[in-house]
């Protein structure tokens, strides 16, 4: 079956270096969709990609989705404190079911 | 609006017990759907609609039934509970399949002791 791996499954960083979250497909994506999960809280949104190649950027967030449409990465530039939480991505192969990732908690150390 | 809501917040049930979590939402999406989310797994699908009268099977479908009877409503039914189905439970809705931004509900909290 189709499966989504994530790395790291943790990062800690201090405050105002980058961190970078990978996503690896065992098959290929139509789409992939990153989203962002605060502690007690419900995942949001952040962002689809569709394109072999495409990169899209959010203030200091930048997406990537790879040439093969099997990976994909997340970058932040200088972390700040409100980055906290587990970024998820989710991948969809196009069959209606989306597969989530296991995530990235990133900590912030101010 | 009031996006995606979730009923209740926690709930503890018993072995063997059944229950409803009650979804809704107000956006007039297509799409709902159902995940659990359990520590160091990430969000699993169990079940998902593309419309009024259209369900099926995600990737962790085993133990519970869904129906999409209006837009607006996509209950999930625990039939039998058990131990394993102690998770959190997260609703979500979109657009459509092919606007996948996906708006997720506060989530339902359920231990099976």
């Amino acid at each position: 079956g189709q499966q989504v791996m994530q790395i790291p499954q943790y990062q800690h960083v201090q405050e105002g270096e980058d961190f970078t979250t990978y996503c690896n497909s065992s098959t290929t994506l139509s789409n992939i969709q990153w989203y962002k999960q605060r502690p007690g809280g419900h995942p949001v949104f952040l962002i689809q990609l569709v394109k072999s190649g495409e990169v899209k950027k959010q203030k200091r967030l930048t997406f990537q989705f790879g040439e093969a449409k099997k990976n994909s990465s997340l970058h932040i530039t200088a972390t700040q404190t409100t980055d906290v939480g587990t970024y998820f991505c989710a991948g969809d192969s196009g069959a209606n079911n989306l597969f989530f990732g296991t995530g990235t908690r990133l900590t912030v150390i101010p | 609006n009031a996006g995606v809501t979730q009923t209740p917040k926690f709930q503890v049930l018993k072995t063997g017990q059944s229950m409803t979590l009650q979804c809704a939402q107000d956006m007039n999406h297509e799409y709902m759907s159902w995940y659990r989310q359990d520590p160091g797994m990430g969000l699993r699908l169990i079940h998902y609609s593309v419309g009024a009268g259209i369900t099926d099977q995600g990737e962790v479908p085993n133990g519970y039934n869904v129906s999409r009877s209006t837009t607006e409503d996509f209950p999930l039914r625990l039939l039998s509970a058990a131990p394993s189905q102690t998770s959190v439970y997260f609703c979500a809705s979109s657009v459509n399949t092919e606007t996948y931004e996906q708006y997720f509900g506060p989530g339902t909290r359920l231990t099976v002791t």
